[in-house]
Order: C-alpha cells, then sequence, then structure tokens
C-alpha cells in the first residue's frame, strides 16, 4: 500500500534561518507531488507541484523553493525565512498522468513557526 | 482557473442532518473531492464524485453534483461530535498536472 511521510512535524525557527522540509512518498512511482500551506488553520494555497523528476511548478511568488531530486521525494526550502512563512506545510501525491485521479493522499503536515 | 467557494461555519446538533454546500467555476473539473481535516492533522480524502454523476452515497455521506449550477454538496446523516472537523471541497481543472482547488473550508461544529 501506499504511504507519505512528512517531517518533521512541528518547527520553530528564527527569522532569517534556513529551511528545509521533506517528504517521502512509499508503495507507488512517478507520483506527482504538492506542497501545500495552510495559513492560520484556514485555506489550504497550492505551493509547488512536480509531475517528474526534476520538474517544478511554482504556484505563487515567494521565499520559498522545491526540489525532486528523487522520484518520490520532494523538498520544500528557503534560504531566509520570513516571519509570514508561517504556517501547516501539507505534502500530498495524487496518481501520475495517465491514470485515473481519485485525488490527493496528504502527509501529517507540519507545525512551522517562525520567531 | 478553477475558484472554490465554500460557507465558513456550521453548526448542528448531534443526531441532526449537516449539509455542507460548494460552490466552483471550472465546468472541466472531471472530479470533485470532499476532505476532512481534524485539528492539528493533514487532510483526508472522504468521498469523491465524477462530474457525470448527480449523486453519490457512501453510508452516513451523500454527495450531490448540480452541474448546471456548479454546485456540490456534502450531506453527513446522523452527525456525530466525532464529525467536528474543517470540510474542505476541491476541484480538479483540466489538464494533466492532477492540481486540486481547494475551497477555504468550512468548520463543522457539532453540540451534543
Amino acid at each position: 500500500s501506499q504511504t507519505i511521510h512528512q517531517w518533521p512535524a512541528t518547527l520553530v525557527q528564527p527569522v532569517g534561518s534556513p529551511l528545509s522540509l521533506e517528504c517521502t512518498v512509499e508503495g507507488t512511482s512517478n507520483p506527482n507531488l504538492y506542497w501545500y500551506r495552510q495559513a492560520a488553520g484556514r485555506g489550504l494555497q497550492l505551493l509547488f507541484y512536480s509531475v517528474g523528476i526534476g520538474q517544478i511548478s511554482s504556484e505563487v511568488p515567494q521565499n520559498l523553493s522545491a526540489s525532486r531530486p528523487q522520484d518520490r521525494q520532494f523538498i520544500l526550502s528557503s534560504k531566509k525565512l520570513l516571519l509570514s512563512d508561517s504556517g501547516f506545510y501539507l505534502c500530498a501525491w495524487s496518481k501520475g498522468q495517465g491514470s485515473p485521479n481519485y485525488g490527493y493522499t496528504f502527509g501529517s503536515g507540519t507545525r512551522l513557526t517562525v520567531v | 482557473g478553477e475558484d472554490v467557494e465554500q460557507s465558513l461555519f456550521l453548526s448542528v446538533r448531534e443526531g441532526d442532518s449537516s449539509v455542507i454546500n460548494c460552490t466552483y467555476t471550472d465546468s472541466s473539473s472531471t472530479y470533485l473531492y470532499w476532505y476532512k481535516q481534524e485539528p492539528g492533522a493533514g487532510l483526508q480524502l472522504l468521498t469523491y464524485i465524477f462530474s457525470n454523476m448527480d449523486m453519490k452515497q457512501d453510508q452516513r455521506l451523500t454527495v450531490l453534483l448540480n452541474k448546471k449550477d456548479k454546485h456540490l454538496s456534502l450531506r453527513i446523516a446522523d452527525t456525530q461530535t466525532g464529525d467536528s472537523a474543517i470540510y474542505f471541497c476541491a476541484g480538479r481543472p483540466g489538464g494533466n498536472t492532477g492540481k486540486l482547488i481547494f475551497g477555504q473550508g468550512t468548520t463543522l461544529q457539532v453540540k451534543p
């Protein structure tokens, strides 16, 4: 069966420090991968998505970047965190192109607080 | 692009039915989804409906789709306190990316 792992679960970082959040998927190949941010417990904003290794699409201009060094690994990074980067970050995967899409499976999320 | 709208809050009594509504703009959305988020947790897929369906029932959950009005609803029968959560509606616009566009979420409060 497929599983998705996201870590860490919580993170408190000072302003100006770097960030690296990691997400890995098991039990499937060539998934579509996504990073979402949920601010203040409300709606979900799509930050990045990837349909293959090294292929990253950015949805909104921001202080963050994403990379996909391996098929089932998705990393969210920042060189210098801002206060406004605080939020709940969710990684998700879905079946890739050509597969019936029955929605995403989400990781358990990372609560990031920038202080 | 796709835009998905939901009411923000719904309060019901335990045992009543809950109806959470959603509207979307992209008529090419092939799948529409309902997700549940409990406090501090990720999102859990509850159910989905294919765009050529009008209704889908899964135990206590009933999804109704009105394509003409681009309106989706989730009905929870015999609502329990464990159903208290944020419910997200999501649509999948056309294209190969599989991107989902989420509504802002409806907080369901179930009173005992």
